[in-house]
């Protein structure tokens, strides 16, 4: 079945640095989402990328996602203290399906 | 205010006992999910449904039930079968399944004692 792989699990950053987190599919996708959820929250949507090799910038993140519609990246720069969360990636299968599977997330931590 | 409503926010059973969480929207949307958080492992999911009457199993059912009675409720039964109950249960929901976003509850916070 279809599986979402993300990594890294932890991400450590210095505030003003950048980072990646990056998302794997075992399967094609026919769409990917990103979703931030706040120490406490719950997920929040960021972001929908549908075409192969699609790229979205929301401010100071940039989404990407793969050739191929099996992997995606979130590119944060200049990271602030308000970045603090998990950011989870989200794939949805063939048109048809409703299944949403999400990664384990990334969270993200930020030294001031 | 439109929005997806989940209650309780903590809840605690005693192991053995089945426990049902709430789960309601009201903006009129077709798809509804049900997640498990844990530490470490993301959100897993348990059930969907697509619409009134009809619901799949997600990745990790073992344990659990659903109900699409109306389209605005999917409660969710954790059953006594469920070897590891504790965990932070989202619900989720979405205009349709393909490609729309999806909105999430506050939360119930489970823990079986």
């Amino acid at each position: 079945g279809q599986q979402v792989m993300q990594i890294p699990q932890y991400q450590h950053v210095q505030e003003g640095e950048d980072f990646t987190t990056y998302c794997n599919s075992s399967t094609t996708l026919s769409n990917i989402q990103w979703y931030k959820q706040r120490p406490g929250g719950h997920p929040v949507f960021l972001i929908q990328l549908v075409k192969s090799g699609e790229v979205k910038k929301q401010k100071r993140l940039t989404f990407q996602f793969g050739e191929a519609k099996k992997n995606s990246s979130l590119h944060i720069t200049a990271t602030q203290t308000t970045d603090v969360g998990t950011y989870f990636c989200a794939g949805r299968g063939p048109s048809n399906d409703y299944k949403l599977s999400f990664g384990a997330g990334t969270t993200v931590t930020v030294r001031a | 205010d439109g929005g997806i409503t989940q209650s309780p926010k903590y809840l605690f059973r005693k192991e053995g006992q089945n426990v049902t969480l709430s789960c309601e929207q009201n903006l009129n949307h077709d798809a509804m999910y049900w997640y498990r958080q844990d530490p470490g492992q993301g959100l897993r999911l348990i059930y969907y449904s697509q619409i009134v009457n009809d619901f799949q199993k997600g990745d990790i059912a073992e344990g659990y039930s659903v109900s699409r009675e109306k389209k605005e409720s999917f409660p969710l039964t954790v059953t006594s079968a469920q070897k590891n109950p504790t965990a932070f249960y989202l619900c989720a929901s979405s205009i349709e399944g393909s490609g729309t976003e999806a909105f999430f509850g506050q939360g119930t916070r489970l823990t079986v004692v």
